[in-house]
């Protein structure tokens, strides 16, 4: 089983709201990623999880903020964000923080009014 | 900072024909990640090349990788309209725990 699920599918918020993205995976991986990928662009990183720590954070804004509550969570905490944060907001995990594969999960379409 | 390019951006090609795909990077890495990307969809991984002169294939599709030219290539062979996609190659940002740099994708079509 190599399913990385992802909840909502699909979200829209006005720029005054506080939601979050849920992201699981029971595959025992010990690395947790989030993505972002606007239309027609490749996915970007924003954060690295390595056993429940947070290990890169690509200078993404303060509005976005992640939190790992366990090894087979990973939430991302949305806040006053800006319409060009819409976009396509990716989880991805690995067994391990190395060479092994990153399974990404269908992914959070978010819309920001 | 790591780059990661990848040409051409935009193919358009007949089924039965084969083509490549090239992707260089700029900084030393044995890890090199092919994904296919569906439209309105998430990425599948395809192939994880991890050393040099490593070749690997499945079905129609064939990835290898030359770190020493920093370059990994993905063949199509024989093309079939269910190949139409967009194709991603990434690459290891960094040693230890670290995410993937992509290249900006081939959108490949595939005509009848």
């Amino acid at each position: 089983d190599t399913e990385v699920t992802q909840t909502p599918k699909h979200l829209v918020m006005g720029m005054t709201n506080k939601k979050s993205l849920k992201c699981e995976q029971h595959m025992g991986h010990r690395a947790m990623y989030w993505y972002k990928q606007k239309a027609k662009k490749p996915p970007e990183l924003m954060f690295v999880y390595s056993y429940e720590k947070l290990s890169i954070n690509e200078s993404v804004p303060s509005r976005f903020s992640p939190e790992c509550p366990n090894s087979s969570l990973l939430n991302l905490h949305l806040h006053a964000l800006q319409p060009e944060d819409s976009a396509l907001y990716l989880c991805a995990s690995s067994r391990g923080p190395t060479t092994d594969t990153q399974y990404f999960g269908p992914g959070t379409r978010l819309t920001v009014l | 900072e790591l780059k990661v390019e990848q040409n051409p951006l935009f193919l358009s090609m007949q089924e039965g024909k084969n083509y490549t795909i090239y992707c260089n990077y700029s900084t030393t890495s044995d890890r090199l990640y092919w994904y296919r990307q569906d439209p309105g969809k998430s990425l599948e991984s395809l192939f994880v090349l991890l050393s040099n002169g490593a070749v690997k294939q499945e079905g129609r599709l064939m990835a290898s990788l030359d770190t020493k030219a920093r370059l990994s290539t993905l063949h199509i062979t024989a093309a079939v309209h269910d190949l139409s996609a967009t194709y991603f190659c990434a690459v290891m940002y960094r040693g230890g725990a670290d995410g993937l740099t992509f290249g900006k994708g081939t959108h490949l079509i595939i005509q009848p």
